[in-house]
This record gives structure tokens, C-alpha cells and sequence, in this order.
């Protein structure tokens, strides 16, 4: 149980161009979700917290309009790198918190996506 | 706020040998603890974690982890470890008042193993 994938796992893409990633929770309803980047060699920064139905928040020095968060619903959060540039190459890693934890506050981490921009 | 901090960013050990992996925090408030354990370009998986009751915290794949209040610390340690540990371990804490839930991570310590 508590499963989370992330779609796609590692892509490509042209500076300039935008790109989505997607979070799901595939067996459990996720009130919030997570966004990390993780660089080489280094620990995951925490990008932006996504709540279900609300707007995203996010941390201080994250670009609101360059990443934006979708979290339409209890199981699915997208983000969305746009005019994405070389520097935004990075390991992007995503949480859920199931809804049913009550005061637990763990997390269960997808995959990640790994984002090369060229 | 809180911070964590892992004082080694690798520990070399050789298999079937006994290994601690430090963790160390930082915070005005009470805390929950958790250590993940991360395998190249994966995501993160959690090893164990501390909310409250007994200090000393058994895991996932042997691993066990003590929390000491005092000394403000949660180090890892495995008895015997084996090839297959080797990856990269991140310590976390999350305040237990904090409604967002944050996780805030240490730098990571990569344990090698070596046969």
C-alpha cells in the first residue's frame, strides 16, 4: 500500500519548452502533496506544499510562475516546468500524505523525474 | 524552524560490519524524526521514524535508530551491514505543532559498503 508514481520518469526537452510532470497516490487519497529538486550528490530542496482543491505554496526563491502546481485532486498533482531553461535540469521528486493519517506525518515519496534541458 | 544535520556525506564500511550514520537537529519545538534511504535515481523510502514512546526505533532491513532528547540526536545503526545498503541515507524532522507537515532533510550520508 501507499504507492505514489510519477509520470514520466525522465525527459528531454528543448529550452524554452514546457513541461509537465504528474504525481498520483494510487491507493490512497493525498490532502496534501509535495514537491522536491534534488540536484546531484545533494539533499531534496522542497520546492512547494500542494493541498487538494487550493492554491500551492511555495518556499522562499521558488518562481511561482515558473513552476506551477496543479493538485486537482485527491490523487493527482502536476507540476509544470515552463520555459524551462539548462538550469532547471534537476531531479524532481514528489510526496504524498495520505488523508486518512490523522496526525501521522509521514510522507511516501514517488519515484521521481528526472528533467534534462537542452 | 528546524534543521538537521549529517555530519558525515560518506562512511566507507566493509560488509558484515557494524555501522552508525549520525543525525543530528536543531528545533525550538518537539519534534518527529525519520530516516529515508534513498538508491540511485530512485525516490525516497522510509527506513523507520520516531513519534513518540520508546527512544529506540526498529526499521526496515535491520536498521534501528535511538532518539536522545538530550543530546538533541537520532544516529542510524545497523549491526552487520551487507552489500545492498549501499545508498545514499537522509535524516529528516518535522515539527509536531506544524500543520503543513513539512519535512525538512539533512544533506545525506552515502554509505558504502565494500566487500
Amino acid at each position: 500500500g501507499a504507492v505514489v508514481s510519477q509520470h514520466p520518469s525522465w525527459v528531454i526537452c528543448k529550452s524554452g519548452t514546457s513541461v509537465k510532470i504528474e504525481c498520483r497516490s494510487l491507493d490512497f487519497q493525498a490532502t496534501t502533496m509535495f514537491w522536491y529538486r534534488q540536484f546531484p550528490k545533494q539533499s531534496l530542496m522542497l520546492m512547494a506544499t500542494s493541498n487538494e482543491g487550493s492554491k500551492a505554496t511555495y518556499e522562499q526563491g521558488v518562481e511561482k510562475d515558473k513552476f506551477l502546481i496543479n493538485h486537482a485532486s485527491l490523487t493527482l498533482s502536476t507540476l509544470t516546468v515552463t520555459s524551462a531553461h539548462p538550469e532547471d535540469s534537476s531531479f524532481y521528486i514528489c510526496s504524498a500524505r495520505d488523508r486518512s493519517g490523522g496526525s501521522s506525518y509521514e510522507q511516501y515519496f514517488g519515484p521521481g523525474t528526472r528533467l534534462t534541458v537542452t | 524552524a528546524q534543521s538537521v544535520t549529517q555530519l558525515d556525506s560518506q562512511v566507507p564500511v566493509f560488509e558484515e560490519a557494524p555501522v552508525e550514520l549520525r543525525c543530528n537537529y536543531s528545533s525550538s519545538v518537539s519534534v518527529y524524526l525519520f530516516w529515508y534511504v534513498q538508491y540511485p535515481n530512485q525516490g525516497l523510502q522510509l527506513l523507520l521514524k520516531y513519534l513518540s514512546g520508546s527512544t529506540l526505533v526498529k526499521g526496515i532491513n535491520g536498521f534501528e535508530a535511538e532518539f536522545n532528547k538530550s543530546q538533541t540526536s537520532f544516529h542510524l545503526r545497523k549491526p552487520s551491514v551487507h552489500i545492498s545498503d549501499t545508498a545514499e541515507y537522509f535524516c529528516a524532522v518535522s515539527g509536531r505543532m506544524d500543520s503543513s507537515y513539512k519535512l525538512i532533510f539533512g544533506s545525506g550520508t552515502r554509505l558504502l559498503v565494500r566487500p
